[in-house]
Parts: C-alpha cells; sequence; structure tokens
C-alpha cells in the first residue's frame, strides 16, 4: 500500500473561522488528489479533484470560494474551510492516486467540528 | 449517473461464520471497482481492487468478484473474526477516470 496523512486529526472551531486541512502523500508522487466529505452514517461525496500544477474541479453543489483547494506540489494538498459554519461539520478525507497508478489511497480523516 | 446500492446495510453473524457482501451499480461502463473497510471515526482502508478486465481478485480470507455485465460485485469473507468488524465500502470508477462513486456501506459485526 501506499502512506497518506492528513493533518490535523480533529479539530474544533468557531463559526466564521476559516480552517486549512493539509493531506501528504509520504512515500509516493501523487499526480491526483481527491477530496471527499462523509456525513454520519452516510457514504463518502467527492468534493473536488485536485491535479498538480493546475485548478481544482469542484463537484456540483460544492462552492468553490468556501472549500479552496490548493495542490501545492506532488505529495501536499490542502483544503481550506473558509468562514465555516456548523453545517460545514463532516469527517473530511482526501485521497491520492500515485504517478502512474489507478488505485487510490486514502488519508485517515480530519473530523471538523464547527460550534 | 452513476449509483452504488450494498445491501445488506447492516449484517450481525457469529464468528466463525463465512459471510457475503454485495455491491451493484446502474452503469456497466467502470474502469474498476474497489473494497474497502472502514473503522469508525477512521480513514479508508483498501482491501481489494477488481481492474474492468477482471473477474475476481483475492487477498488472504477476503475474496472479491465482478460480474460488469449485470453490475454486481460480491466480497466473500472467510471464517469472520472479531476483528472484521467495520464498515465496508463499495466503490466503482468510470471509464477513463479516477473519480470514484461510493455505496452507502455494510456495517459488519461478528459477535465473539
Amino acid at each position: 500500500g501506499a502512506v497518506v496523512s492528513q493533518h490535523p486529526s480533529r479539530v474544533i472551531c468557531k463559526s466564521g473561522t476559516s480552517v486549512k486541512i493539509e493531506c501528504r502523500s509520504l512515500d509516493f508522487q501523487a499526480t491526483t488528489m481527491f477530496w471527499y466529505r462523509q456525513f454520519p452514517k452516510q457514504s463518502l461525496m467527492l468534493m473536488a479533484t485536485s491535479n498538480e500544477g493546475s485548478k481544482a474541479t469542484y463537484e456540483q453543489g460544492v462552492e468553490k470560494d468556501k472549500f479552496l483547494i490548493n495542490h501545492a506540489s506532488l505529495t501536499l494538498s490542502t483544503l481550506t474551510v473558509t468562514s465555516a459554519h456548523p453545517e460545514d461539520s463532516s469527517f473530511y478525507i482526501c485521497s491520492e492516486v500515485k504517478r502512474g497508478g489507478v488505485e487510490q489511497f486514502f488519508g485517515p480523516g480530519t473530523r471538523l467540528t464547527v460550534l | 449517473k452513476q449509483e452504488v446500492t450494498q445491501i445488506p446495510a447492516a449484517l450481525s453473524v457469529p464468528e466463525g461464520e463465512n459471510l457475503v457482501l454485495n455491491c451493484s451499480f446502474t452503469d456497466s461502463a467502470i474502469y474498476n471497482l474497489q473494497w474497502f473497510r472502514q473503522d469508525p471515526g477512521k480513514g479508508l482502508t483498501s482491501l481489494l481492487l477488481i481492474q474492468s478486465s477482471q473477474r475476481e481478485q483475492t487477498s488472504g480470507r477476503l475474496n472479491a468478484s465482478l460480474d460488469k455485465s449485470s453490475g454486481r460485485s460480491t466480497l466473500y469473507i472467510a471464517a469472520s473474526q472479531p476483528g472484521d468488524s467495520a464498515t465496508y465500502l463499495c466503490a466503482v470508477s468510470g471509464a477513463g477516470s479516477y473519480q470514484l462513486t461510493f455505496g452507502k456501506g455494510t456495517k459488519l459485526s461478528v459477535i465473539p
């Protein structure tokens, strides 16, 4: 397998603040990264796809100005939830695809709670 | 639009039993299918990946089959153990795309 890390694992913030979540591939270069959101007892819903060096592609219904994605390098992608509200509370998971590969490797997830 | 359905939503079995989890998808034009395991509050662990040209994959006590034409996959777990308790997710990617569409999962409980 491959190792993908996310930081932080858990964050609690006040409504109106911005939160940045990092996703790193520790042992491979990732050409494509995905960000998912998972609400309780629901499956993963794709939010956006990002390729290194280009703008992210957002899924329908996901506000790109609210969920800022930066794929800064082949090993790092960040998701910033701007002006977070309680309804943004969710489990955010990233995944990455190795250069030349097809399998997605998932990070451990970040639990965001907005008060 | 691809839709993935997993049945049952929850399953409880005694330790040692063999079991089958089911996954169906509406669009048979898939690139690959993956089975994942998710423990509560954790990320996903990839269990098996089946390419569209393959019929099955095996890893230890796990065997996954794929019938692309009928839009079905099964995950067979042999000799279940309490440590197998988790939610099992099925996901498919479309032709020419890495994007995965997930089912809602089957929550498995293996009773000692």
